[in-house]
């Protein structure tokens, strides 16, 4: 079964960092570019980190660009997010996806079941 | 930055019925437009990408049209399990912008 299994969400204050991890399964994780997605509690979709098969290509949105770094051990068939100077407008559920090359379009076809982040004093 | 707005925010439709979802790019995006649905607790779907191809799985109701900066998610027959948040999503230009979201309800 393809799968993406996200861990490491919990409870931080403002200032203070979180690396969060994402286990791939069930497909050559090594072929596939990755995303990290966040929902912050009632709100939409965020994309915030992406991630070439290799790891040689790397985007963030600005909103998180110089605090989270993203990336990938492909011998592991693991993602992940190292969170810094974290914010209470980081709150989120955090994502990570599959992005696959469709038609010469990107979609992100498989989805983890998303790890909660709660900043806060 | 490209900003993708969802409209209507909220659409009340009975079982049974047709809903048509549309989302507006602040610029063209091409056909480079996906679609995705994502119920309660759950993580996102996805449904359509390039504008009009449906992914592995999705029922024939859902359809995908547009072009530019204007796009169209149709349910052609709703059915219970439709009933979700719909979000479109351009893979043009990054950052890959979402929409804010359509929740489709029951009327």
């Amino acid at each position: 079964e393809v799968q993406l299994v996200e861990s490491g969400g919990g409870l931080v204050r403002p200032g203070g960092s979180l690396r969060l991890s994402c286990a791939a399964s069930g497909f050559s994780f090594s072929d596939y570019e990755m995303n990290w997605v966040r929902q912050a509690p009632g709100k939409g979709l965020e994309w915030i980190a992406y991630i070439s098969n290799r790891g040689l290509t790397i985007y963030y949105a600005d909103s998180v660009k110089g605090r989270f770094t993203i990336y990938r051990d492909n011998a592991k068939n693991s993602l992940f997010l190292q969170m810094n100077s974290l914010r209470a407008d980081d709150t989120a559920v955090y994502y990570c996806a599959r992005d696959i090359q469709l038609l010469g379009s990107d979609a992100f076809d498989i989805w983890g079941q998303g790890t909660l982040v709660t900043v806060t004093s | 930055e490209i900003v993708m707005t969802q409209s209507p925010a909220t659409l009340s439709v009975s079982p049974g019925e047709r809903a048509t979802l549309s989302c507006r790019a602040s610029q063209p995006v091409s056909n480079q437009l996906a679609w995705y649905q994502q119920k309660p607790g759950q993580a996102p779907r996805l449904l359509i990408y390039v504008t009009s191809t449906r992914a592995t799985g999705i029922p024939a109701r859902f359809s995908g049209s547009g072009s530019g900066t204007e796009f169209t998610l149709t349910i052609s027959s709703l059915q219970s399990e439709d009933f979700a948040v719909y979000y479109c999503q351009q893979n043009n230009d990054w950052p890959y912008s979402f929409g804010q979201g359509t929740k489709l309800e029951i009327k």
